[in-house]
């Protein structure tokens, strides 16, 4: 069953810290993975979009790794800000099917604290 | 416009009514998707238009869910007879096309409670 596992699911930091966050997924054949930013009763926003060539993208604070053969992906925020604070969601495609049926993962809300 | 549109953003329906769901993608995109996306839970593919072709709609959880786009750009998510398993945000989304780099554009969603 295709599947994306996120962790943790939900994680307090301080301003100006830096975290990591945890994507695992089962979905194949992998096409590509997109990190999301979903604000409390907003759509999603696209972060970063992955290939199985790509190991890493950043987009300004934002670093996204995938390894493909371990179905892992991390997605690094730095210098934390206060506007950080949302959920993070995990999305996964897989190879031949409709562009729009992604694996959605249930998402790391994340905390910003001052 | 400048971003995916959606209306109502909020609506509350009585158990058994009908209810239409409206999304306004961004001009010039081919491809438009409809998720169901309950609270707590990622969204849930529903169905995937290609200009007016309905291409993929195995997502549709009954056949009380039907949606249409019957001139390529507005599309119409329509909810018969609703339950209250249906209240959830109802997220459309569209893209320039279906290219794997492509990115895919959000609205903000309808917030459907079924009472």
């Amino acid at each position: 069953k295709n599947q994306v596992e996120q962790s943790p699911q939900s994680l307090i930091i301080l301003e100006g810290k830096n975290c990591t966050l945890q994507c695992n997924y089962t979905v194949s054949p992998f096409s590509n993975l997109r990190w999301y930013k979903q604000d409390t009763g907003r759509g999603p926003v696209s972060l970063t979009i992955m290939t199985f060539s790509e190991n890493t993208k950043s987009n300004g604070r934002y670093t996204a790794t995938l390894d493909a053969d371990t179905k892992q992906s991390s997605l690094h925020i730095t210098a934390s800000q206060l506007s950080d604070s949302a959920s993070y969601i995990c999305v996964v495609s897989a190879k031949g099917s409709t562009l729009g049926r992604l694996y959605f993962g249930r998402g790391t809300q994340l905390t910003v604290w001052p | 416009g400048a971003g995916v549109s959606q209306s109502p953003r909020y609506k509350v329906a009585k158990r058994g009514q009908d209810v239409a769901l409206r999304c306004d993608p961004i001009s010039g995109h081919v491809s438009l998707f409809w998720y169901q996306q309950a609270l707590g839970q990622g969204p849930e593919f529903l169905t995937y238009f290609q200009n007016e072709a309905q291409l993929d709609k195995s997502g549709l959880p009954s056949d009380r869910f039907f949606a249409e786009r019957p001139e390529g750009s507005v599309s119409t998510l329509k909810i018969q007879r609703t339950q209250q398993e249906d209240s959830a945000v109802y997220l459309c989304a569209s893209s320039t096309g279906i290219a794997i780099g492509n990115t895919i554009y959000f609205g903000e969603g309808s917030w459907l409670t079924v009472v």
